[in-house]
This record gives C-alpha cells, sequence and structure tokens, in this order.
C-alpha cells in the first residue's frame, strides 16, 4: 500500500532532551515536506527536501533540523524542544513539484507535547 | 505571497441537504488549489485539486469545487451531505509562478463541518 508513515505517532518529552520523529514514504516521491498543525494557524510548512541530500527552510524553521540521506526517509530533529514546539506534525510527500505530480500525501500526523 | 482564507471556522448542515466550505486564495500569478480533509486522529487526506482547464473539479465521496478566477473563490460542495462528512477540511494554495520554496502549500485555518441527523 501506498503510504506515509510517521514514527511515534505521540511523544511526550520534557524541554532539552533531543527527539527525532521518523518519516518514510513507499512511492519513490522526490519531494518531502514536514507541517506543524497549530489551532487557528491552519498548517505552516517548516523543512522541505526537493530530493536526495536537497533541503531547505520553510516558513517556520527555528529549533528545527532534517536530513534527507535516502530517498524514501526525512527524519526531523527537535536538538532542544521547547514548550513551544507542542504540536501536531504532518510528514508529505509528493512525485514532483509542478504539474499533475505535486500532489501532497500526508502521514497520519506525530502529536508532540513538550513539558 | 499566497495566501488562503477560510472564512468559517465552522458549517452545520442537515443530512441530505447540499454543503458549500468556503475558500477564497490570493496568489500573485497562477494558482494550484487543493482540498483536503481530516478526520479525528487521522492525516490530512487529499480530496481534489485545480491545476488547470475545467473549472469544476469533481473528487473523492462525491465532492467537488468550482474554481473562480474573477472572484479568487475555490469553494467545496457537496450535493447532500453525509453524517459521515463531518471532519475538518483545509483549502490550501500553491503559487505555481513563484521560484523557490519547492512545493510550498499554503493552508487555510480550516472548517469544520458538522453534518447532523
Amino acid at each position: 500500500e501506498a503510504q506515509v508513515t510517521q514514527n511515534p505517532r505521540y511523544l511526550i518529552t520534557v524541554t532539552g532532551k533531543k527527539l527525532t520523529v521518523t518519516c518514510s514514504q513507499n512511492m519513490n516521491h522526490e519531494y518531502m515536506s514536514w507541517y506543524r498543525q497549530d489551532p487557528g494557524l491552519g498548517l505552516r510548512q517548516i523543512y522541505y527536501s526537493m530530493n536526495v541530500e536537497v533541503t531547505d527552510k520553510g516558513d517556520v524553521p527555528e529549533g528545527y533540523k532534517v536530513s534527507r540521506k535516502e530517498k524514501r526517509n526525512f527524519p526531523l530533529i527537535l536538538e532542544s524542544p521547547s514548550p513551544n514546539q507542542t504540536s501536531l506534525y504532518f510528514c508529505a510527500s509528493s512525485l514532483g513539484t509542478s504539474g499533475r505530480s505535486e500532489t501532497q500525501y500526508f502521514g497520519p500526523g506525530t502529536r508532540l507535547l513538550v513539558l | 505571497a499566497q495566501s488562503v482564507a477560510q472564512p468559517e471556522d465552522q458549517v452545520n448542515v442537515a443530512e441530505g441537504n447540499p454543503l458549500t466550505v468556503k475558500c477564497t486564495y490570493s496568489v500573485s500569478g497562477n494558482p494550484y488549489l487543493f482540498w483536503y480533509v481530516q478526520y479525528p486522529n487521522r492525516g490530512l487526506q487529499f480530496l481534489l485539486k485545480y491545476i488547470t482547464g475545467d473549472n469544476l473539479v469533481k473528487g473523492s465521496y462525491g465532492f467537488e469545487a468550482e474554481f473562480n478566477k474573477s472572484q479568487t473563490s475555490f469553494h467545496l460542495k457537496k450535493p447532500s451531505a453525509l453524517v459521515s462528512d463531518s471532519a475538518l477540511y483545509f483549502c490550501a494554495v500553491r503559487d505555481w509562478g513563484l521560484t523557490g520554496g519547492g512545493n510550498k502549500l499554503t493552508f487555510g485555518t480550516g472548517t469544520q463541518l458538522k453534518v447532523e441527523l
């Protein structure tokens, strides 16, 4: 089944304790992206990757890191989490970035609580 | 810059009645427009999109949306609502004339649809 998977689905952590949220897609998609969803703000892009070893900042990159060493994986790293990073996180991927190839497919989400 | 507005936080509809969820957008160039639905504790599911061509776009689960360039709108519609349609709906836009930013979608704040018996 074609899908985007994220782990963990739920995470409670404490301020300053490094964590990684994994994202993997099995559709051979070139483009991957991370979003965070907050009430009243919709989804905002954190980072994106056009292909392996190519990443760039989105609208709200502060406090986050990413890497794209393999095409299928795009982990989100919080080096020193803070309470304002408490949110619902979504990973998404698309075949390409133009025309009909750019529909993004989303993972199930990771709900993070930073105490 | 690209932006999306969903003017209604919540829409209530009786089952069997038609529903409309409103979306307006702003882009510098030409838009790609999308609708996604989010069920409780689930990720976003793609419903439909407008890239080019026919202004009336048909999507999953009987939903459709009409692209109106003069009104910069892309309202989501369904002729007969079901209780199972109750969910959070997001409109999103990408300006395909925008350089840089990858495939960034700009999302609205979401509209909660509640369909009652």
